[in-house]
């Protein structure tokens, strides 16, 4: 089974450029959460999607927007990047999105993105 | 708040037991987890407590306290291959069921 797949894996963009993120969930998930993971912390909360609709987002500046398709794949996309958005940005998915499954989200490998 | 407390480092040796200790200042959470994750690689569930004791699963056991505002991951029987950073996160009860993290705590297991 393929688990929570993230493109690209690395990703250098300059101050000021846009860039998106993708990410296709595990077959039959309708959740899909994006977090942001700067180095030396724990992941943080920038969105939640279920059945394409957003259920939920952290504290994050507007230039930071995703969508969810039909076929339950995601895209985070942020605008006008600053050196303080480099990261790893985690994408997690889950059947209902909700945390209380024994198992609770299953992550991606991340895509790490440099900002110079 | 929800600050959620971890030691940043903690060393072990091969074969030994170590407690990752994490504590939180919130309440009305959900449940806890506590996730394993490798030098660039994605984070990796390994326990979940909903209620106050604890949950064991092989080598890996984990306790939650409600009224203390704590809860500890225990590895035994360490290998090298757990020197990883072991992540504690809460729940909440809001339509997004997002997971709020601490830091992290980088565990080195020495041969």
């Amino acid at each position: 089974d393929a688990g929570v797949t993230q493109s690209p894996t690395h990703l250098i963009k300059t101050r000021g450029q846009h860039v998106t993120l993708r990410c296709s969930p595990i077959s039959g998930h309708k959740s899909v959460s994006w977090y942001q993971q700067v180095l030396g912390q724990g992941p943080q909360f920038i969105f939640q999607y279920y059945e394409k609709e957003e259920r939920g987002r952290g504290n994050f500046p507007d230039r930071f927007s995703a969508r969810q398709f039909p076929n339950y794949s995601s895209e985070l996309n942020v605008n006008a990047l600053l050196l303080g958005d480099s990261a790893l940005y985690l994408c997690a998915s889950s059947l209902l999105g909700r945390a209380e499954f024994v198992d609770g989200y299953t992550f991606g490998s991340g895509t790490r993105l440099t900002v110079v | 708040g929800q600050n959620i407390d971890q030691p940043t480092e903690m060393t072990a040796t091969e074969g030994a037991i170590v407690q990752i200790n994490c504590t939180y200042q919130t309440s009305g959470f959900n449940g806890l987890f506590w996730y394993q994750q490798h030098a660039g690689e994605a984070p990796t569930f390994l326990s979940y407590n909903v209620l106050d004791g604890l949950e064991e699963k092989g080598r890996f056991s984990s306790f939650l306290s409600r009224s203390k505002g704590y809860s500890y991951l225990l590895l035994k029987e360490l290998q090298m291959k757990d020197s990883a950073s072991y992540l504690c996160a809460v729940s909440f009860p809001n339509s997004a069921r997002q997971l709020t993290f601490g830091s992290g705590t980088q565990l080195t297991v020495l041969p």
